[in-house]
């Protein structure tokens, strides 16, 4: 059972627009994890977010973490071919250190 | 950084065989270890979560006759598919957790059952 709810589970967009995946959860994060997956290989870490309201960037990648810390985005500006891939937001709760998945975020980024 | 290791990376087996998967930690020892599985084009499911030395804890549904883990020691951890059937083809990942490095996937093994 995905405890997370991960919006939108696929998405189709030309080279050069922008984009937003959104993580929810009914649950407390402890922490949040954004990752990157390509066919046939393991999730790489994007990003982990801690403390409510926390911003943090890493390039064309801005991920936000909710003030009540039950939800999570991640905004990518000007997506190049290159970032297609499936993103995944895994949470771990508190008392508790299993890491559980939303349901990704399949990319497809047009040239 | 920290690495894990997942051997094989693919496997094709009989229906009926039994397939082990194993997971090392390279760099740092992992008090906890975490075995997913992935259908296509979807997300990873959570299977168990073992803890060196102790009985691994399985998510309702999972078979823990059927899908056999085992975490002898800091560093390694396997999964072993019992009598192995179409339906459990599938993408296996596993991920380790310990020390100051967070959750460290492996590369995942793709199971095709024939």
């Amino acid at each position: 059972t995905q405890l997370l709810e991960q919006s939108p589970q696929f998405l189709s967009i030309q080279e050069g627009e922008n984009l937003t995946v959104y993580c929810n959860s009914s649950s407390v994060f402890s922490s949040l994890q954004w990752y990157r997956q390509e066919p046939g290989e393991g999730p790489v870490l994007l990003v982990t977010v801690v403390t409510g309201g926390e911003v943090k960037k890493l390039k064309r990648l801005t991920f936000q973490f909710g003030d009540a810390r039950k939800d999570s985005s991640l905004h990518i500006t000007a997506a190049q071919p290159g970032d297609t891939g499936l993103y995944l937001c895994a949470q771990t709760i508190y008392n508790n250190n299993d890491m559980r998945f939303g349901a990704g975020t399949r990319l497809t980024v047009k040239p | 950084g920290a690495v894990v290791s997942q051997h094989p990376s693919r496997v094709i087996c009989k229906s009926g065989t039994s397939v082990k998967i194993e997971c090392r930690s390279l760099d740092f020892q992992a008090t906890t270890m975490f075995w997913y599985r992935q259908f296509p084009k979807q997300s990873l499911m959570l299977m168990a979560t073992s803890n060196e030395g102790s009985k691994a804890t399985y998510e309702q549904g999972v078979e823990k006759d059927k899908f056999l883990i085992n975490h002898a020691s800091l560093t390694l951890s396997t999964l072993t598919v019992t009598s192995a059937h179409p339906e459990d083809s599938s993408f296996y990942i596993c991920s380790a957790a310990g020390g100051d490095y967070g959750y460290t996937f492996g590369s995942g093994t793709r199971l095709t059952v024939v």
